[in-house]
């Protein structure tokens, strides 16, 4: 299996535009995973999917944040308009069923920069 | 607010020697505990889990718990500098899925 498969790696963009960050969660995975890394916060989850369907997106910072799972290898996780507070890693990970003492596999993450 | 706690560090550990790492918990009903390894630039990945009191050996790594004194601890023995990583600790209540992460410690092995 290949793996959680973000793209892109890198992304660079001016404050104001729109950035959208892609994920394909492991092949049978039931739960999908977006999550935000920076030096001050650390790991936050922004939002988690169970079979394509939002479950809690608590963490989402703010109505510019939105995120999508229109099929079972799929989801994006947009920031319109995208401000210079939002540049970290963004990491989409999965997992089999998604309870408590289940093991996260996380994708190689996107890193985002906002000037 | 359910929070875990570790010590940013950097630790440094001389290679060959044991690396302690311990992190602290809150919430009394967390029932699943994880220390997920990160290398700079990289994302990150589980090394231990561990659900019961003691200790859980796996190679060269051990995690212990007490729930009693919540804490968790990782312990590595004959650390080698490919060791040399963030290590991040994650709580959960199996009700409630989400983990709760800590901060992580930065570990350097020195040769």
């Amino acid at each position: 299996d290949a793996g959680v498969i973000q793209s892109p790696r890198h992304e660079v963009t001016e404050m104001g535009q729109e950035v959208t960050l892609r994920c394909k969660p492991i092949s049978g995975h039931d739960y999908l995973f977006w999550y935000r890394q920076t030096m001050m916060r650390g790991l936050e989850l922004l939002i988690y999917f169970n079979n394509n369907v939002p479950i809690d997106d608590s963490g989402m910072p703010e109505d510019r944040f939105s995120a999508k799972m229109p099929n079972a290898s799929f989801s994006t996780l947009k920031i319109q308009p995208s401000e210079p507070r939002d540049s970290a890693v963004y990491f989409c990970a999965s997992s089999k069923t998604g309870t408590g003492s289940e093991k996260l596999f996380f994708g190689s993450g996107t890193q985002l920069s906002v000037l | 607010q359910k929070e875990v706690e570790q010590n940013s560090g950097p630790l440094s550990v001389p290679e060959g020697a044991i690396a302690s790492l311990n992190c602290t918990y809150s919430d009394r009903g967390s029932q699943s505990f994880f220390w997920y390894r990160q290398y700079s630039g990289k994302s990150p990945e589980l090394i231990m889990s561990i659900y019961s009191n003691g200790d859980k050996e796996d190679g060269r790594f051990t995690a212990q718990l007490n729930k009693a004194s919540q804490y968790v601890s990782l312990l590595i023995r004959d650390s080698q500098p490919s060791d040399s990583a963030t290590y991040l600790c994650a709580v959960s209540m199996d009700s409630n899925y989400q983990l709760i992460w800590g901060a992580g410690t930065k570990l350097i092995i020195k040769p």
